[in-house]
């Protein structure tokens, strides 16, 4: 069964505006990891954060985890027009499991 | 490295027919993931292999689905006899020591 779940599911910002996105799991998790698809493409690997870490950064990407909570945050900011995708999250061990994405369309 | 290597791209079948994906993880990666994504359904993990060696295969939808890696370079999924709910997009990926997967472009399959 999936274990991650994004919200929204879409999400509209202008060119500029920071993008905020949730994920939510159910077990306990060694790291979580944050990917992008474009259309028809295959899954791109973006950033991964450990269960013991609570933030963590690449470039215009901010990554937070709560395991308390069991939920993680990725926000893009400055976003561009290059960044619409969907983001999906995806827990693991052993084997990931990835929600059913966030779809993310930056207007220029 | 070129990547995750998945043929054929586009796959057009008839209902009942076999269909064969195939898939060459990156090399030195140790853990091969099949998944299937759809609109209805998003992404599913079909099966993932450790050391050539089929680890969890609940995924698979059903007996016509099957799944073999002879060896650390190549895999192969099979759907015998396809059906038309099987249209999707296959994607394999493979895994190193680092936890990151990467992918590969997909194979789009349409069944008839």
């Amino acid at each position: 069964s999936q274990q991650g779940e994004e919200d929204p599911q879409a999400l509209s910002i202008q060119e500029g505006e920071n993008a905020t996105m949730n994920c939510s799991y159910k077990t306990s998790i060694n790291n979580l990891q944050w990917y992008r698809q474009n259309s028809g493409r295959g899954l791109v690997h973006l950033i991964l954060i450990r269960s013991n870490e609570r933030e963590k950064h690449s470039g215009r990407l901010r990554v937070t985890l709560d395991t308390s909570k069991k939920s993680s945050s990725l926000l893009i900011t400055a976003s561009r027009a290059a960044d619409t995708a969907s983001y999906f999250c995806a827990t693991a061990p052993p084997q990931f499991y990835f929600g059913t994405g966030t779809s993310l369309t930056v207007i220029p | 490295d070129a990547g995750v290597i998945q043929s054929p791209r586009h796959e057009v079948t008839e209902m009942g027919q076999e269909v064969t994906l195939r898939c060459k993880p990156i090399s030195g990666h140790n853990s091969l993931f099949w998944y299937r994504q759809t609109m209805m359904r998003g992404l599913e993990l079909l099966i993932y292999f450790n050391n050539n060696v089929p680890i969890d295969d609940s995924g698979m939808p059903e007996d016509r689905f099957s799944a073999k890696m002879p060896n650390a370079s190549f895999s192969t999924l099979k759907i015998q006899p396809s059906e038309p709910r099987d249209s999707a997009v296959y994607f394999c990926a493979s895994r190193g020591d680092n936890n990151e997967q990467f992918f590969g472009p997909g194979t789009r399959l349409t069944v008839l």
